[in-house]
């Protein structure tokens, strides 16, 4: 079993809807990353949490410590949202990332 | 200009060629990263480096070295270069909180590598 899991692998979603990805992991950490890859390849760091929520423009990024569970939210989503959304866990003070595999999102205008 | 570039962005080699990968930063960050991307498998670190002085394997390290020429370089070497090699390769780095619980990583633009 993979130590950060992402579901769905997939999701296609019409302008407009509210989309939901979620990210479970199985260790301990000190943070969790919320990653964004473009169509042309780059990625981008959109959130790090350790407790609460972020916020930041249509996208918001929850975690429950307890749970070791955390979503990402895009409210209102358009088809530049349209890319592969990356959890991954910051294990402990050594700043290393594990990574999930990714869910591809497609915005269907 | 972007704060992490890599070099070359797309490389066509054959088995057995030594190639090496470059990666620059203007961040000023101490910690740099290598990481390998399949599809389907995600994100891999091959090495990283938490400062000039230190370089550590990942949990893919083997066939691949690096070398850590400055604050601002960190150079990924393939000695001799396979077809399961070929993947999509970036470089990150991280840094700037003054040794907090956590940091944000920034990642270069990727190199496709094709290993024929």
């Amino acid at each position: 079993k993979n130590e950060v899991e992402q579901s769905p692998q997939n999701l296609t979603a019409q302008e407009g809807e509210f989309i939901t990805i979620n990210c479970s992991y199985s260790v301990g950490i000190s943070a969790l990353h919320w990653l964004q890859q473009h169509p042309g390849g780059g990625i981008v760091s959109l959130f790090m949490l350790s407790s609460g929520k972020k916020k930041h423009g249509r996208l918001i990024a929850t975690i429950n410590i307890q749970e070791k569970h955390s979503s990402l939210h895009i409210t209102a989503s358009h088809p530049r949202d349209s890319a592969v959304y990356i959890c991954a866990a910051e294990r402990g003070s050594n700043y290393k990332l594990t990574f999930g595999k990714g869910t591809l999102l497609t915005v269907n205008p | 200009d972007a704060d992490v570039t890599q070099t070359p962005r797309n490389r066509i080699t054959k088995t057995g060629k030594r190639i090496m990968l470059e990666c620059s930063q203007t961040k000023g960050h101490d910690r740099m990263y290598w990481y390998r991307q399949d599809p389907g498998l995600g994100l891999r670190l091959i090495y990283y480096s938490f400062d000039v002085k230190d370089i550590n394997k990942g949990e893919i390290s083997d066939g691949y070295s690096v070398s850590r020429q400055a604050q601002a370089k960190f150079s990924l070497s393939l000695e001799s270069a396979i077809p399961n090699q070929t993947a999509l390769y970036f470089c990150a780095t991280s840094g700037g909180t003054g040794g907090g619980p956590a940091e944000t990583q920034y990642f270069g633009p990727g190199t496709r590598l094709l290993v024929l």
